[in-house]
């Protein structure tokens, strides 16, 4: 398998438009999960996914986030309108269906986001 | 709210030299502590898993223990090289956090040859 597959890799926006981060997890992995990681806050769970239902998105900041998953094999995180300080690393991860509190997570190489 | 400590938050060391990285946790209702590594730019791999009910677990030059009771965790890396230069992050899933993982802020490692 080829791991967790973000794109893009790299993303330069103006402030106010839409930025859409794309996620494929590992197939067969039920759980999924957004991750922001910044300088200031570390690393930082977003929402997570079981079986392309959303179970928590208490860590989506504000309503200008939204992620979806439409099918087992993509999600999507959508911020509109940006804002610099949505610039940061954001990552995907996915794991099988143990749960996340028994199965290790595995991660993608992140998007790197940047709000000017 | 459960709250993740990593310390040192860097360590520099020789080539060849044992060392212990410490993570401590402050909700010792955890269902699992895990280890993982970030390499610049990448994302993060995940290096050890220890359950709830476990003391330690080993894999290759890497040994890992937790003591629940006390909230602590450490990462012991053997006859350290260059190669082991990354960012190590400790995460634990407990229950009054919704299973969801914390994170500490991690430790960068560089070892120099």
């Amino acid at each position: 398998d080829a791991g967790v597959i973000q794109s893009p890799r790299h993303e330069v926006t103006e402030m106010g438009q839409e930025v859409t981060l794309r996620c494929k997890p590992i197939s067969g992995h039920d759980y999924l999960f957004w991750y922001r990681q910044t300088m200031m806050r570390g690393l930082e769970l977003l929402i997570y996914f079981n079986n392309n239902v959303p179970i928590d998105d208490s860590g989506m900041p504000e309503d200008r986030f939204s992620a979806k998953m439409p099918n087992a094999s993509f999600s999507t995180l959508k911020i509109q309108p940006s804002e610099p300080r949505d610039s940061a690393v954001y990552f995907c991860a996915s794991s099988l269906w143990g749960g996340i509190g028994i199965e290790t997570q595995y991660f993608g190489p992140g998007t790197r986001l940047l709000v000017l | 709210k459960q709250e993740v400590t990593q310390i040192p938050a860097a360590l520099s060391v020789p080539e060849g030299e044992n060392l212990v990285l410490n993570c401590s946790f402050t909700d010792s209702a955890i269902y699992n502590l895990q280890w993982f590594r970030q390499d610049p730019g990448k994302g993060l791999t995940s290096l050890l898993l220890i359950q709830s009910s476990q003391r330690e677990q080993t894999s290759g030059r890497l040994n890992a223990s937790l003591d629940k009771s006390s909230g602590r965790s450490t990462l012991y890396i053997a006859a350290s090289q260059p190669g082991d230069s990354a960012t190590y992050l400790c995460a634990v899933s407990a229950e009054t956090s919704g299973s969801r993982l914390t994170f500490g802020e991690g430790t960068q490692l560089t070892v120099n040859p």
